[in-house]
């Protein structure tokens, strides 16, 4: 069984400071990684993942994570935050070995609030 | 490509009505999912379809729901009879892989259960 956890419901920075949002895994297998956004009334969008290979992987709109094993982490992180990053954000974790479910199992999602 | 569409966008229904809820998944993918997000719950999977055929739903919280998937292009799940309790929003999603990667999701249904 697959489970996520993410620190912290709600996060608020300042404009321009760094984000960082927390994600630990539990996977019995090599998991895939996942971070996804979602805007107010909108889907969900993908922002990053990890597969194999480099542990640290860029995304979109100036986010990166890094996969760390030995504290089964993956950390979503943005140098300077800007106003247009408010949303919910999801760390996500899947079964590599393809043999289980290929439904991702999320965590309960972070709240970002950014402040002028 | 349109993406995964989901009808209707919002639904609100008097408690004990059937709902139907639809989802066209992206052409080409061979898994679906459905989703229920809700407040206190977060996001949580209900069942899952590879090449049509139902694989897991032990997401599926009771009787009252059923899912089909007739053709490799349409999903339904139905909520008989509906509860307030069931108020939340049901996403869609569909991908091409093992692993949840390719991943897509639609817009959700919001429904509201009065």
């Amino acid at each position: 069984a697959q489970s996520v956890t993410q620190l912290g419901s709600h996060v608020s920075v300042s404009e321009g400071a760094l984000v960082l949002l927390r994600c630990n895994y539990s996977s019995s297998v090599p998991p895939y990684l996942f971070w996804y956004v979602q805007y107010p009334n909108q889907g969900l969008q993908l922002l990053l993942k990890y597969t194999t290979g480099a542990t640290l992987v860029k995304g979109i709109n100036g986010f990166e994570a890094e996969f760390k094993k030995s504290e089964t982490s993956f950390h979503l992180t943005k140098p300077s935050a800007h106003m247009s990053d408010a949303a919910e954000y999801f760390c996500a974790v899947s079964d590599s070995s393809g043999g289980g479910a290929d439904g991702l199992t999320f965590g309960k999602g972070t709240h970002l609030i950014i402040q002028p | 490509d349109a993406g995964v569409i989901q009808s209707p966008r919002h639904e609100v229904t008097e408690m004990g009505q059937e709902v139907t809820l639809r989802c066209k998944p992206i052409s080409g993918h061979n898994s679906l999912f459905w989703y229920r997000q809700t407040m206190m719950r977060g996001l949580e999977l209900l069942i899952y379809f590879n090449n049509n055929v139902p694989i897991d739903d032990s997401g599926m919280p009771e009787d009252r729901f059923s899912a089909k998937m007739p053709n490799a292009s349409f999903s339904t799940l139905k909520i008989q009879p509906s509860e307030p309790r069931d108020s939340a929003v049901y996403f869609c999603a569909s991908s091409f892989a093992v692993g949840g990667l390719g991943y897509t999701f639609g817009s959700g249904t919001r429904l509201t259960v009065v």
